[in-house]
């Protein structure tokens, strides 16, 4: 069965500064890859996804995140925080077939000044 | 022209009573989920619906009965409202069952007391 481990619980940047989210999972063969984001009261919002290919994606709003075999990771970075990127990072896994996707615990962002 | 769209967006209401929250998907999809997040913000999945079809049923106690009435409704009828029912339910949908890809709608905050 899938599992999805984000060992930070909740992360504090300032505005400018770099961003790495940590995300490791745990199935046996290639994994679909995602994250999300979740702003205050909002439902979930697809950032980017990994099925294959190019193990560096690009997704919205400036985010990038690198798919390590060997690593079992998919950490999500952002160059340069804005203060409207404070919210809640989900990474999942997900699979071929009827297999639903599995949510990490997340990660809250704040951004501070 | 939401995407997901789920009524209503709170309910609060006593033990004992039975509640339902609707969800409607505009995107074609032909798969739909219903996810329950809890107050430390984990997401699991509670069912999932492919074309009207029962396909994904976690653990979930049968108190809760989903109904997909067609391909683009999918509700969850809840009985007996116990206080730990008190959460945030997400419904949602993909193209294709197991591919992961999932469009959230903005959630539903049950409170039960």
């Amino acid at each position: 069965a899938q599992s999805v481990t984000q060992p930070d619980i909740h992360i504090t940047v300032s505005e400018g500064a770099s961003l790495e989210l940590r995300c490791n999972y745990s199935y046996g063969a290639t994994p679909y890859l995602f994250w999300y984001v979740q702003s205050p009261g909002q439902g979930l919002q697809l950032l980017l996804k990994y099925f294959s290919g190019d193990t560096l994606v690009q997704g919205i709003k400036g985010f990038e995140a690198e798919f390590k075999r060997s690593q079992s990771s998919f950490n999500l970075r952002k160059p340069s925080v804005h203060w409207s990127d404070a919210a809640e990072y989900f990474c999942a896994v997900g699979a071929r077939g009827n297999t639903p996707l599995v949510f990490g615990k997340g990660t809250r962002l704040s951004v501070i000044a | 022209d939401t995407a997901v769209s789920q009524t209503p967006k709170y309910l609060v209401t006593q033990m004992g009573n039975d509640k339902s929250i609707k969800c409607e998907q505009n995107l074609g999809h032909d798969t739909m989920y219903w996810y329950k997040q809890d107050s430390k913000k984990f997401l699991k999945i509670m069912f999932s619906y492919n074309n009207k079809e029962l396909i994904i049923n976690e653990t979930v106690p049968n108190r809760f009965s989903p109904k997909s009435p067609d391909k683009a409704h999918l509700n969850l009828h809840i009985n007996s409202l116990e206080l730990g029912d008190s959460a945030v339910y997400f419904c949602a949908s993909s193209q294709g069952a197991g591919t992961g890809e999932l469009f959230f709608g903005e959630g539903s905050r049950l409170t039960v007391l």
